[in-house]
């Protein structure tokens, strides 16, 4: 699985969006695209993911440049309780056969900090 | 539709004793993964069980074993615990499929060795 690198921490003010970037420039062409966050001292939460085109939930949405070297995960309009560690993880498909890869690699993650 | 669930929520061991951690998946889903996460580090990954067989391990020594049952829960036994076992244990489960699959995470477990 690909190398991610994020900031160690963000800050950003309730009510505006929040982008959260991430390099994986050593990405293979098939390799996806996560993002989970973990409040503090809870299990991590799923977020989004993505291949190569942008991706949009009820929770964020995620841009993945062309060249797939970069990503950004965007809180729309961020509140108190987004302030978690927000993880990107690059990842492996599943083989055919319908197994599934279960590793996900966590880096440090950034802390971002939603302020009043 | 309930989540992942794990029991217990917390734990105090002494080093030497062993433990046994317990993981229920969420509906539907046939996998599960350990993850151990140190104070201040992002979660590493243990194993992962599928057709109640380990799939797939990570750099965890042979005192960390678990099961799977035909049911899909599964347990994580660590034995002759040590200090830095100290950890918060996280369960994930998803859906084997061809491609990708998602990983959701239960709440964990906080595990003491003193």
């Amino acid at each position: 699985d690909a190398k991610t690198t994020q900031p160690p921490s963000m800050d950003c003010a309730e009510g505006r969006a929040a982008n959260l970037p991430c390099n994986h420039s050593t990405i293979s062409g098939n390799e996806y695209v996560y993002w989970y966050r973990q409040i503090h001292s809870q299990g991590p939460q799923y977020i989004i993911h993505g291949l190569k085109n942008n991706e949009t939930n009820e929770m964020a949405s995620l841009i993945i440049t062309e060249d797939r070297k970069s990503s950004t995960l965007i809180l729309p309009h961020a509140t108190l309780r987004d302030t978690a560690v927000y993880y990107c993880i690059v990842r492996s498909p599943s083989p055919a056969g319908g197994t599934s890869y279960g590793k996900l690699t966590f880096g440090q993650g950034t802390i971002l900090t939603v302020h009043p | 539709d309930a989540g992942v669930t794990q029991s217990p929520t917390h734990l105090i061991k002494t080093r030497g004793q062993q433990v046994t951690l317990r993981c229920s998946p969420k509906s539907g889903h046939d996998t599960v993964s350990w993850y151990q996460q140190a104070l201040g580090q992002g979660p590493q990954f243990i194993f992962q069980y599928y057709e109640e067989e380990e799939r797939q391990r990570g750099n965890f020594p042979d005192r960390f074993s678990g099961h799977q049952f035909p049911n899909y829960s599964s347990e994580l036994n660590v034995n002759a615990l040590l200090l830095g076992d100290s950890a918060l244990y996280l369960c994930a489960s998803s859906l084997a499929q061809r491609g990708q699959e998602t990983q959701y995470f239960g709440p964990g477990t906080r595990l003491l060795v003193l």
